[in-house]
């Protein structure tokens, strides 16, 4: 299994433009979540969904920021405009809720610098 | 007060000793624990989970859950300079993780 894709890996930007990031998860896996790490903060997580469906986004900062998940393998991430304060490690990781533990696995991450 | 809780850290144990990694949780309700790792510059990676009270072995690690007293534990024994990272404490309730601010441990040659 490739286990969970991200990209870009690194993304450099001016304050004020789009920012898209993107995430495939585990095939199979019904959980999706995007986190934002940073030392400030450390690992918070932004929103989650299940079955493609957004279940708790209440960690998202502002009205900036918007997910969304168009099918089983595939979301994406946007903040529109982007701000130095959004400079971060943004990760997409994937669960399977088979009556387990819901362990979650983890992309590499898209580390963004707003400047 | 947080919702996970972990030692401050750091924590610096040299090679062959054992290290004790701690976190306390607040949501009663918590159905799964998880410990991460973190190298710098990596994402977490899952290195043991637990969900029924007691203790779990996997190789040098152990999981230790305590759910009347809402802690968790990672013993790491024979430390090595490998083991050096951020561990990261996770708990699940319903497919939502909370996740610790982390300890970081050295492992001195």
């Amino acid at each position: 299994d490739a286990g969970v894709i991200q990209s870009p890996r690194h993304e450099v930007t001016e304050m004020g433009q789009e920012v898209t990031l993107r995430c495939k998860p585990i095939s199979g896996h019904d959980y999706l979540f995007w986190y934002r790490q940073t030392m400030m903060r450390g690992l918070e997580l932004l929103i989650y969904f299940n079955n493609n469906v957004p279940i708790d986004d209440s960690g998202m900062p502002e009205d900036r920021f918007s997910a969304k998940m168009p099918n089983a393998s595939f979301s994406t991430l946007k903040i529109q405009p982007s701000e130095p304060r959004d400079s971060a490690v943004y990760f997409c990781a994937s669960s399977l809720s088979d009556g387990g533990a819901h362990e979650q696995y983890f992309g590499p991450g898209t580390r963004l610098t707003v400047t | 007060q947080k919702e996970v809780e972990q030692n401050s850290g750091p924590l610096s144990v040299p090679e062959g000793a054992i290290a004790s990694l701690n976190c306390t949780y607040s949501d009663r309700g918590s159905q799964s624990f998880f410990w991460y790792r973190q190298y710098s510059g990596k994402s977490p990676e899952l290195i043991m989970f637990i969900y029924s009270n007691g203790d779990k072995e996997d190789g040098r690690f152990t999981a230790q859950l305590n759910k009347a007293s809402q802690y968790v534990s990672l013993l790491i024994r024979d430390s090595q300079p490998s083991d050096s990272a951020t561990y990261l404490c996770a708990v699940n309730n319903a497919g939502k993780s909370t996740f610790g601010d982390g300890t970081t441990l050295t492992v001195k040659p």
